[in-house]
């Protein structure tokens, strides 16, 4: 069971246009979502998160976007850059869990 | 900053042979975990600590074992090695819960069982 799930596994777009990576979510208990970039050979690291208290939460050229009602959030990159093509991982967990649930990955490529 | 470290990156096991995954952190931080990573799968938990001498099973335990006997090593154990287990581990670490707290990930270790 799935509880969050990334349905496009990869994404192209151009160098200085911009990026929306998408992540849908069951389980209506999760109240805290992150995103984290991933380079092959590396481990993920932490790109941002938002709170179900908030819609939206900015970081430079990093916004996510929550839809509580819909369970839905994105994550918009703007503008993109080469050094953005990773794959990017969607999670979620609820306040008192001491563990997230992770999507399975969205391969972003962003092209000159 | 050393940050997690895992130990070691690649390891070729044949079935029925155990090993030990090591991971230590230097950040002083008191939850540690254990990930694997299927091709085309999102991270799954295995195992997690919330403190020195304090472990818990994570979605996909069956086959693995751990301890935590001090707050900065989370060694991970694989008694019986199987084909199934072949996968990138990934060791990670936070300071509290992962809520808006982020968690520090080692460089993973990629495990073929043959």
């Amino acid at each position: 069971d799935q509880q969050v799930k990334q349905n496009s596994p990869s994404l192209s777009v151009q160098e200085g246009r911009i990026s929306i990576l998408n992540c849908d979510y069951t389980n209506s208990m999760f109240d805290y979502f992150l995103w984290y970039k991933k380079y092959p050979a590396e481990g993920p690291t932490f790109l941002i998160s938002i709170s179900s208290i908030k819609d939206k939460n900015e970081d430079g050229r990093f916004t996510v976007f929550l839809n509580k009602s819909a369970k839905h959030l994105s994550l918009h990159i703007v503008p993109s850059q080469p050094g953005d093509s990773a794959v990017y991982f969607c999670a979620a967990n609820t306040g008192t869990a001491s563990k997230l649930t992770f999507g399975t990955g969205t391969r972003l490529q962003v092209t000159l | 900053n050393a940050g997690v470290t895992q130990t070691p990156k690649f390891r070729i096991l044949k079935i029925g042979q155990s090993m030990t995954l090591q991971c230590t952190q230097d950040m002083n931080h008191n939850y540690m975990y254990w990930y694997r990573q299927d091709p085309g799968m999102g991270l799954k938990l295995i195992y997690y600590s919330v403190g020195a001498g304090i472990t818990d099973k994570g979605e996909v335990p069956n086959g693995y074992n751990v301890s935590r006997s001090t707050t900065e090593d989370f060694p991970l154990r694989l008694e019986l090695a199987a084909p199934s287990q072949t996968s990138v581990y990934f060791c990670a670490s936070s300071k509290q819960v992962l809520t808006n707290t982020e968690a520090f990930f080692g460089q993973g270790t990629r495990l073929t069982v043959v």
